[in-house]
């Protein structure tokens, strides 16, 4: 069954990184994107972006690009983000999740069927 | 951006009530749009893919309707389980986004 676990909590100081990882198992790594979705504590649920094992392709949200690095270690089936220049805005449960693309005539685009746990994200000096 | 509303904010039922939950398009998106449930202390889980397509596992008392900028996800005779939070998500544009989420409340 497919499975994706998370790194445990995170305390970071303002101005410092931090690196979460997600391993996946139950399905062929490099044949689904891996997305990153951030929510904060009034539950709002915000896309980072997304990489491609495969081919290590990225694709960011805006608001995202230079906060947050996508990577991937394919022999270990295991996707990073990093989170670099803390705030205390980035405090937040951060989810990986499977991506799954389709497309035709009527709808296309991304969807998530299955997600990490989390790995909650504070902030603090 | 693809601004998504969900409404109402809040919906409070008796068990056995059937409801129907809104999520409206700042713009058409043809039927790009998917529905997920988050339980208190849980991630979400995907529930109806591209409005109306049912996703293996998931209780066929969920269904998903619309296209274009109204879409509604409704789930017949609710059950205890199912008080929790529903969001949308649109990806007919590459950013992606997700509503607000309606919480579903015992009354």
């Amino acid at each position: 069954q497919v499975q994706l676990q998370q790194s445990g909590a995170e305390l970071a100081k303002p101005g410092s990184s931090v690196k979460i990882s997600c391993k996946a198992s139950g399905y062929t790594f490099t044949s689904y994107a891996m997305h990153w979705i951030k929510q904060t504590t009034g539950q709002a649920l915000e896309w980072t972006g997304y990489i491609a094992p495969g081919s290590g392709g990225t694709k960011y949200n805006e608001k995202f690009k230079g906060k947050a690095t996508l990577t991937v270690d394919k022999s270990s089936s295991t996707a990073y983000m990093q989170l670099s220049s803390l705030t205390p805005v980035d405090t937040a449960v951060y989810y990986c999740a499977r991506g799954s693309y389709y497309r035709d005539s009527y709808a296309h685009g991304w969807y998530f069927d299955f997600w990490g746990p989390g790995t909650m994200v504070t902030v603090s000096s | 951006n693809i601004v998504l509303t969900q409404s109402p904010a809040t919906l409070s039922v008796t068990p056995g009530e059937s409801v129907s939950l809104s999520c409206r398009a700042s713009q058409s998106i043809s039927t790009s749009i998917h529905w997920y449930q988050q339980k208190s202390n849980e991630s979400p889980r995907l529930l109806i893919k591209y409005a109306s397509q049912s996703i293996s596992g998931i209780p066929s008392r969920f269904s998903g309707s619309g296209s274009g900028t109204d879409f509604t996800l409704s789930i017949n005779r609710v059950e205890s389980e199912d008080f929790s939070i529903y969001y949308c998500q649109q990806s007919y544009s590459s950013l992606l986004t997700f509503g607000s989420g309606t919480k579903l409340e015992i009354k």
